[in-house]
């Protein structure tokens, strides 16, 4: 595997279920990116991590909760979503922090809240 | 004012037109700028870095002013394979947050 993978590619889940979306990157990098991104919308970023620790959290609601074991995998656990919260959830990892250096993407889960 | 603004377009332009698109942002003490290129359905990916003196890549320049707060990004001699979206990013403040724009829609045509 290369670059920045993600798992599931689709996923449609019931305001009360309980999921996690899976980013892993091969690139060696230190920081690591959720961004949402929904229709007629800028990207928005959620979290940042570096080195492991998180080091933004831009006011997203707690039903959305990451988590980052190591420099290599981000998880986002979600829990009591609502339908507004369908979008595109893409990661992201750089070396270095983003506003200096170039983010890769990985191909995004597109999510589905009914 | 929307911290950066985009033309949402969509431009619609035939293959071998010269095609420009302007980003504008509010925040005068941004730092860094960027373009990034988003296909239909796909990750968005790096075009370039816009860096202060202006920067060509092929057929691809890219501008900043910082006077007027915007960022602009030339294409010569379209190509089909150009069509897709094309993101402002500009970042800012002590942490370098980025702060990206909705994206300027570009169709090449035959």
């Amino acid at each position: 595997e290369t670059g920045v993978t993600q798992t599931p590619r689709h996923l449609v889940m019931g305001m009360t279920n309980k999921k996690s979306l899976k980013c892993e990157q091969h690139l060696g990098h230190n920081a690591m990116y959720w961004y949402k991104q929904s229709a007629k919308k800028p990207l928005e970023l959620m979290f940042v991590y570096n080195f492991k620790e998180q080091t933004e959290n831009n006011s997203v609601p707690s039903r959305f909760s990451p988590e980052c074991p190591n420099s290599s995998h981000l998880f986002l656990h979600l829990h009591t979503l609502q339908p507004e919260d369908s979008a595109l959830y893409l990661c992201a990892s750089s070396d270095g922090l983003a506003g200096y250096n170039e983010q890769f993407f990985g191909p995004g889960t597109r999510l589905t809240v009914l | 004012r929307k911290e950066v603004e985009q033309d949402p377009g969509p431009f619609n332009v035939p293959e071998g037109a010269t095609v420009a698109f302007n980003c504008t942002y509010s925040n005068s003490a941004s730092q860094s700028f960027f373009w990034y290129r988003q296909d239909c359905r796909k990750e968005p990916k790096l075009l370039m870095s816009v860096y202060s003196s202006g920067n060509e890549d092929g057929r691809f320049t890219a501008q900043l002013n910082r006077a007027s707060q915007y960022i602009s990004l030339l294409i010569r001699d379209s190509k089909l394979s150009d069509s897709a979206t094309y993101l402002c990013v500009v970042s800012a403040g002590n942490n370098r947050k980025l702060i990206w724009g909705l994206g300027t829609s570009l169709a090449v045509n035959p």
